[in-house]
């Protein structure tokens, strides 16, 4: 049983278009998280979530949006996308305390 | 303010060799201290993490860190590297209740 979910893994997209990264936990987290992993390696925190709090990196533009329909999900929507937007997207979860992040496996998002 | 300094973004080593890779972090309250693997195209895995208690902690795989307040570091060692060791290794800090945030991340070569 895979404990972090993403799909889809790969995603080849025009710019201008919209699309969503799904995240599904079964470890029973109640936080959840998404990271943006640049060309270089350097892995940016965009949100995390739990069922109270929704804090958002200020440097994230507002095209990128969260969306959690119950405790185990945080989707990840992304409107008019950019070439800049090319990058692995990880969605990781954690429970209270924060002694461990589980990751999921990555979403490569090329956008050509 | 959390943040977290890898010293050397690539290491190489030669089979058998010591491995060691650095860590500073700052934090303005005890923090809980992670080292995480990558592998190519897959996700973060946890190696080690310190949260309270001994200051010598043991991983998977072989590795293990020491917590050093006074140095506010946290340097991964291996006493001898394998191939298999081969990846990107990420230091993250995080403060109880607070997102985790990860180092630029320290790509390690292994020759033989």
């Amino acid at each position: 049983d895979t404990a972090v979910s993403q799909t889809p893994k790969y995603l080849v997209t025009q710019m201008g278009n919209d699309k969503s990264i799904k995240c599904e936990q079964n470890l029973g987290h109640d936080t959840m998280y998404w990271y943006k992993q640049d060309s270089k390696k350097f892995l940016k925190i965009m949100f995390s979530y739990n069922n109270k709090e929704l804090i958002i990196n200020e440097t994230v533009p507002n095209r990128f949006s969260p969306k959690s329909p119950d405790k185990a999900h945080l989707n990840l929507h992304i409107n008019s996308l950019e070439l800049g937007d090319s990058a692995v997207y990880f969605c990781a979860s954690s429970q209270i305390g924060n002694t461990e992040a589980f990751f999921g496996q990555g979403t490569r998002l090329t956008v050509v | 303010a959390q943040s977290v300094t890898q010293l050397g973004s690539h290491v190489s080593v030669s089979e058998g060799a010591l491995v060691l890779l650095r860590c500073n972090y700052s934090s303005s309250v005890p923090p809980y201290l992670f080292w995480y693997v990558q592998y190519p195209n897959q996700g973060l895995q946890l190696l080690l993490k310190y949260t309270t208690g001994a200051t010598l902690v043991k991983g998977i795989n072989g590795f293990e860190a020491e917590f050093k307040k006074s140095e506010t570091s946290f340097h991964l060692t291996k006493p001898s590297a394998h191939m298999s060791d081969a990846a990107e290794y990420f230091c993250a800090v995080s403060e109880p209740g607070n997102q985790f945030y990860f180092g630029t991340g320290t790509s390690l070569t292994v020759i033989p």
